[in-house]
């Protein structure tokens, strides 16, 4: 089925570092969504973006909702080691369902 | 409160078995999705209801699969006669009325030998 873009697979950084994941789409979403997913649990939100232009915050996190609606950006900033995990980007339109990319590994060096 | 729960957490089949995994969303949720996870994939949605009404069942791989949710609460998705392909994590979630977030439970992994 269709999945968001999202690379690369894995991403190395040192704590303290900061770090940028992008998502793309060749769709166009009224809604991003970003995920944590840790080894044997679901996915955790994170952030929802509701408009086009849109930029939240959750604390360390900082997520923007791409102009044409067709593309996402979350940054973390002076991460932890509790930082690892997977990192999905999802969108949804109209038919509620959620469409996800693939997942983004990040590994935090302490 | 409490989050959405899943069981069996992992359930081993032989290749022919039927299995049946449940989902308890969260307490009012109106909505309920089924997401099947592959190993190193992000989530693909299987179906969503809306209180009881299966409104999307697109994602639903073939007709071995059924979910219902006949209480408009908790749902059950089914698997009749497993293959080794069925083997991967299902995931549910729930949402809110008017909201676009979705809630996962923690999944149940299943493993088709």
């Amino acid at each position: 089925g269709q999945q968001l873009n999202q690379s690369p697979q894995s991403m190395f950084i040192q704590e303290g570092e900061d770090v940028s994941m992008n998502c793309t789409s060749s769709s166009i979403f009224n809604t991003w969504l970003w995920y944590k997913q840790e080894p044997g649990e679901g996915p955790v939100l994170l952030i929802a973006l509701y408009k086009a232009g849109e930029l939240t915050s959750n604390g360390r996190l900082t997520a923007q909702f791409g102009i044409t609606r067709k593309d996402s950006f979350l940054n973390i900033s002076a991460s932890i080691p509790s930082d690892v995990g997977i990192y999905f980007c999802a969108g949804t339109g109209a038919n509620s369902k959620l469409t996800f990319g693939k997942g983004i590994t990040l590994s935090v060096r302490p | 409160g409490a989050g959405v729960s899943q069981s069996p957490r992992y359930k081993v089949a032989k290749r022919g078995q039927d299995v049946a995994l449940r989902c308890d969303p969260i307490s009012g949720h109106v909505s309920l999705f089924w997401y099947q996870q592959a190993l190193g994939q992000g989530p693909e949605f299987l179906t969503y209801f809306q209180n009881e009404a299966q409104l999307d069942k697109s994602g639903l791989p073939s007709d071995r699969f059924f979910a219902e949710r006949p209480e408009g609460s908790v749902s059950t998705l089914k698997i009749q006669r497993t293959q080794q392909e069925d083997s991967a994590v299902y995931l549910c979630a729930s949402r809110d009325r008017g909201l676009y977030e979705q809630f996962f439970g923690p999944g149940t992994r299943l493993t088709v030998l």
